[in-house]
């Protein structure tokens, strides 16, 4: 079956600890992005790619980082410098950046203990 | 200005309503547009892609305006399960990405 994977699917992070959020997608998509989304709130971005190897920030992009090693692989680290991280994390592909209908994973909820 | 805005809702209607979202966009150099819908606690899935001459499928007919930067989604016939929220979104071709609106929650009663 082709989509998005997301892992885990509930997450729980320790004060000053890294976490690292996984999205594998096997639909040979060129851009990746990641999303935070709050109860009640729309969408906020995060970090994208539209190639390997390339990635720019976002709207939210302070206290995360990402990396684009492979094309199926778009993994998002919270580290300890974002100090609200308690959200919904949603990952999306799509065939190309900006006009072409995106593709969410199931998500992964993430919350501070 | 947001980038894109919609109703701030939330419609509470009974089944068998007809019931309309209005969004409006700021970029008028925008490309694509589309109506997604998200469930409570789930992702957001495409509902519909909206194009400039309008299209419908089944119960839902989508509009776009491109002189006054707004689109349009039409639900007729409500049923229980339209129950969620609906997300308007627009393509930043320049950017590379999508701009989402803060979604219209639509709770459809019996």
């Amino acid at each position: 079956d082709g989509g998005i994977t997301q892992s885990p699917k509930y997450l729980f992070r320790k004060e000053g600890q890294n976490v690292t959020l996984s999205c594998e997608q096997n639909l040979n998509h060129d851009a990746m992005y990641w999303y935070r989304q709050d109860p009640g709130q729309g969408l906020r971005l995060i970090y994208y790619s539209q190639i390997v190897n390339d990635f720019q920030k976002g709207d939210i992009a302070e206290g995360y980082s990402v990396s684009r090693e492979k094309k199926e692989s778009f993994p998002l680290t919270v580290t300890s410098a974002q100090k609200n991280p308690t959200a919904f994390y949603l990952c999306a592909s799509s065939m190309q950046g900006g006009k072409n209908i995106q593709y969410f994973g199931a998500g992964t909820r993430l919350s501070v203990l | 200005r947001k980038e894109v805005e919609q109703d701030p809702g939330p419609f509470n209607v009974p089944e068998g309503a007809t019931v309309a979202f209005n969004c409006t966009y700021s970029n008028s150099a925008s490309q694509s547009f589309f109506w997604y819908r998200q469930d409570c606690r789930k992702e957001p899935k495409l509902l519909m892609s909206v194009y400039s001459s309008g299209n419908e499928d089944g119960r839902f007919t989508a509009q776009l305006n491109r002189a006054s930067q707004y689109i349009s989604l039409l639900i007729r016939d409500s049923k229980l399960s339209d129950s969620a929220t609906y997300l308007c979104v627009v393509g930043d071709y320049q950017g590379g990405k999508l701009i989402f609106g803060q979604g219209t929650e639509l709770s459809v009663k019996p």
